[in-house]
């Protein structure tokens, strides 16, 4: 059973650029959750994808924007970047309404 | 709005003794309790939960315990092991709708050798 995959680790970009982020879930989720986890902090929820449609999200501006694929596989898109976007951003997969997560290890963002 | 809060915020115990930590949810909806365990540079790794219609739930050295009229649940670790080293979270969310889970802001635990 293959856990949820995330790309890339780590990455730098500057204030004002774009970032997409991408996930593989896990094998049998049908559901994607992204969260964003600043240092020291919980993860905070973004959104959740449910058959290709946002399905829930959280306090996050609509720079935030996400995709899900037939192949329930996601992206996060964050445009604009300002330095507060800095941050480890979480994928989690899951059966539909079960609030079981199972994390990957994140994508690192450093915005200068 | 919805809130999770967790204490302590960093914990220190030594090698074999137990460890607790207290975490209060404030949306009084909230029907699922995930508690998760992050190591450095790892993501959070679900390691028990509990639902509301269960008081208690033991998995191993692993026990979590809810409260749902004072909206309190633990988790209690004995024997720790230095692997056990790591920062805790506690979570809730009411799983009606979407898995929107609100976790606390987490638990440093270190197990001395």
């Amino acid at each position: 059973e293959t856990g949820v995959t995330q790309s890339p680790t780590h990455l730098i970009k500057t204030r004002g650029q774009q970032v997409t982020l991408r996930c593989s879930s896990q094998s049998g989720h049908n559901t994607v959750s992204w969260y964003q986890q600043a240092l020291g902090q919980g993860p905070q929820f973004i959104f959740q994808y449910y058959r290709e449609e946002e399905n829930g999200r959280g306090n996050f501006p609509p720079r935030f924007s996400g995709l899900q694929f037939p192949n329930y596989s996601s992206e996060l898109n964050v445009n604009a970047l300002e330095l507060d976007d800095s941050a480890l951003y979480l994928c989690a997969s899951s059966p539909f309404n079960t609030g079981e997560l199972f994390f990957g290890e994140g994508s690192r963002l450093t915005v200068l | 709005g919805e809130n999770v809060e967790q204490h302590p915020s960093t914990l220190s115990v030594q090698e074999g003794d137990s460890a607790v930590i207290k975490c209060t949810y404030s949306d009084s909806a909230s029907n699922y309790f995930p508690w998760y365990k992050q190591e450095l540079g790892k993501g959070p790794q679900l390691i028990i939960d509990i639902r509301s219609n269960v008081g208690e739930k033991k998995d191993q050295r692993i026990a979590v315990t809810l409260n749902k009229t004072a909206k309190h649940f633990s988790l209690h670790i004995t024997e720790t092991q230095p692997e056990d080293s790591a920062v805790y979270f506690c979570a809730a969310s009411k799983t009606t709708s979407y898995d929107k889970v609100i976790f606390g802001p987490g638990t440093s635990l270190s197990v001395i050798p």
